[in-house]
């Protein structure tokens, strides 16, 4: 079935450094690809998609490229803040699953200032 | 639009007594999930409603866990003698039903634990 790995965390930064947490998956169709986002007590917030090959999530200085040859949608950012500190988790939906969303394990990201 | 909401947002209880949870989706939103969370985990799905009925179950789900969605609006989900293991996040989540791609919206979620 469909699957989606994430790097294990956490991750620790310091403020203004560059950000990648990776995420590969594994589909037998075309599936859309998430990044959501959990903050610390709260729910889970979509942070950026993509529905098709070559397409870029971005949404609050984070990007995402869905990459088919490689099977990947690694999140980036360029100078990450203490603000930044969360859990992200990676997620694809597919008609093979429905379309209910399968999740990454999450990868905790620690902004030190 | 409100954004989902639960209800109780944290719940202690007893080992052997039932609880119920309350998720109130987006309104107009069709479908509604329900997931469960432990630390350091994905969400771990449940089971999803289109409309008022139900259409998927997971297949690890003990017959304790119960969900309806009277009428197609809110939804409750019970877990009747309950377990420490029973111990989790659970997470509400609704989104309209358009496919690939489709936002799903999550509430803040009930925290459970069974003393």
């Amino acid at each position: 079935g469909d699957s989606v790995t994430q790097m294990e965390g956490p991750v620790t930064l310091s403020e203004e450094a560059f950000l990648t947490i990776n995420c590969t998956y594994t589909a037998t169709g075309y599936p859309s690809l998430f990044w959501y986002v959990q903050y610390p007590g709260e729910g889970l917030q979509l942070l950026l998609k993509a529905t098709k090959a070559d397409d870029k999530g971005s949404n609050k200085g984070f990007e995402a490229t869905y990459r088919k040859e490689t099977t990947s949608f690694h999140l980036e950012k360029g100078s990450v803040q203490v603000s930044d500190s969360a859990v992200y988790f990676c997620a694809l939906s597919s008609m093979d699953s429905n379309y209910q969303l399968i999740w990454g394990a999450g990868t905790k990201l620690i902004i030190k200032p | 639009d409100t954004g989902v909401s639960q209800d109780p947002r944290h719940k202690i209880t007893k080992r052997g007594q039932n609880v119920t949870f309350r998720c109130d989706p987006i309104s107009e939103h069709n479908r509604l999930y329900w997931y469960r969370q432990t630390l350091g985990q994905g969400p771990e799905f449940l089971t999803y409603f289109q409309n008022e009925a139900q259409l998927e179950k997971s297949r690890l789900l003990s017959d304790r866990f119960s969900a309806e969605r009277p009428k197609g609006s809110f939804s409750t989900l019970e877990i009747q003698r309950t377990e420490q293991g029973d111990s989790a996040m659970y997470l509400c989540a609704s989104s309209r039903d358009r496919g690939l791609g489709t936002e799903a919206f999550f509430g803040q979620g009930t925290r459970l634990t069974v003393v």
